[in-house]
C-alpha cells in the first residue's frame, strides 16, 4: 500500500512569488492535514481538509490556503512568498475524521525562498 | 493552549543501552498521543499511537506509556542500535483535533 506522497520534493522560489504544493493521501484516507516545520518554530499546524471542506485552520496568515479534491488529494498554496516561509511542508493523512485517528506523514516538500 | 515539552533535547548513548525519552503536555484533555521518528531532512514515521484510554503500547523494542492525569508520556527503547539515531517527536491530539508537537529529542546511538 503506497504511503502519502508529496510533490514536488524541493522548490526554490523568490520573494513575492506564489507556490502550490500537492499531497496525495494513502488510498482510502479522507482527511488531509498540512504542517509547517522550521528550525525556530518546530512543527505547526496549517489546516485540515475532509470531504473537500476545510475543517480546521491554524494560526497562519491568509496567504496560506488550500483545497481538497473529490479524490481526497490536496493542494496548498502560498502567495506573496516571504523569506520566513522557507520550511519543510508536511502533509498527513488519516482514515476518517475520528478522534482516534492515527496520522501518517509524507516525505515533505522543502521550500526555499530567496 | 496545549503545550508539549520533550526532555532531553539531545541524547547520546552507546549501542546496546536501554533509554527513555520523556514527553509532557499541559492539557490532559487529549484524545491520543503519537510518537514519531524523523530522520534528517525526511518526513515523520509513526512509531506508536496511544489512545487516551490506554496506558501503554508496544512495538518491537519500543514501548510507550501514557499517564494522562499527570500529562506525561515516555518512550522506552530497548537495546539501542545505531540505526535508531534520529529525532523523536511526540504529539498530542486534543479537542482542536490537530496534532500539537513537542520540539523533539535528537538521539545519537554510538557504535
Amino acid at each position: 500500500k503506497a504511503g502519502v506522497t508529496q510533490t514536488p520534493r524541493y522548490l526554490i522560489k523568490t520573494r513575492g512569488q506564489q507556490v502550490t504544493l500537492s499531497c496525495s493521501p494513502i488510498s482510502g484516507h479522507r482527511s488531509v492535514s498540512w504542517y509547517q516545520q522550521t528550525p525556530g518554530q518546530g512543527l505547526q499546524f496549517l489546516f485540515e481538509y475532509f470531504s473537500e471542506t476545510q475543517r480546521n485552520k491554524g494560526n497562519f496568515p491568509g496567504r496560506f490556503s488550500g483545497r481538497q479534491f473529490s479524490n481526497s488529494r490536496s493542494e496548498m498554496n502560498v502567495s506573496t512568498l516571504e523569506l520566513g516561509d522557507s520550511a519543510l511542508y508536511l502533509c498527513a493523512s488519516s482514515l476518517v475524521r475520528g478522534r482516534a485517528d492515527e496520522q501518517f506523514f509524507g516525505p515533505g516538500t522543502r521550500l526555499t525562498v530567496l | 493552549k496545549q503545550e508539549v515539552t520533550q526532555i532531553p533535547a539531545a541524547l547520546s548513548v552507546p549501542e546496546g543501552e536501554n533509554l527513555v525519552l520523556n514527553c509532557s503536555f499541559t492539557d490532559s484533555a487529549i484524545y491520543n498521543l503519537q510518537w514519531f521518528r524523523q530522520d534528517p531532512g525526511k518526513g515523520l514515521t509513526s512509531l506508536l499511537l496511544i489512545q487516551s484510554s490506554q496506558r501503554e503500547q508496544t512495538s518491537g523494542r519500543l514501548n510507550a506509556s501514557l499517564d494522562k492525569s499527570s500529562g506525561r508520556s515516555t518512550l522506552y527503547i530497548a537495546a539501542s542500535q545505531p540505526g535508531d539515531s534520529a529525532t523523536y517527536l511526540c504529539a498530542v491530539r486534543g479537542s482542536a483535533r490537530q496534532l500539537t508537537f513537542g520540539s523533539g529529542t535528537q538521539l545519537t546511538v554510538l557504535p
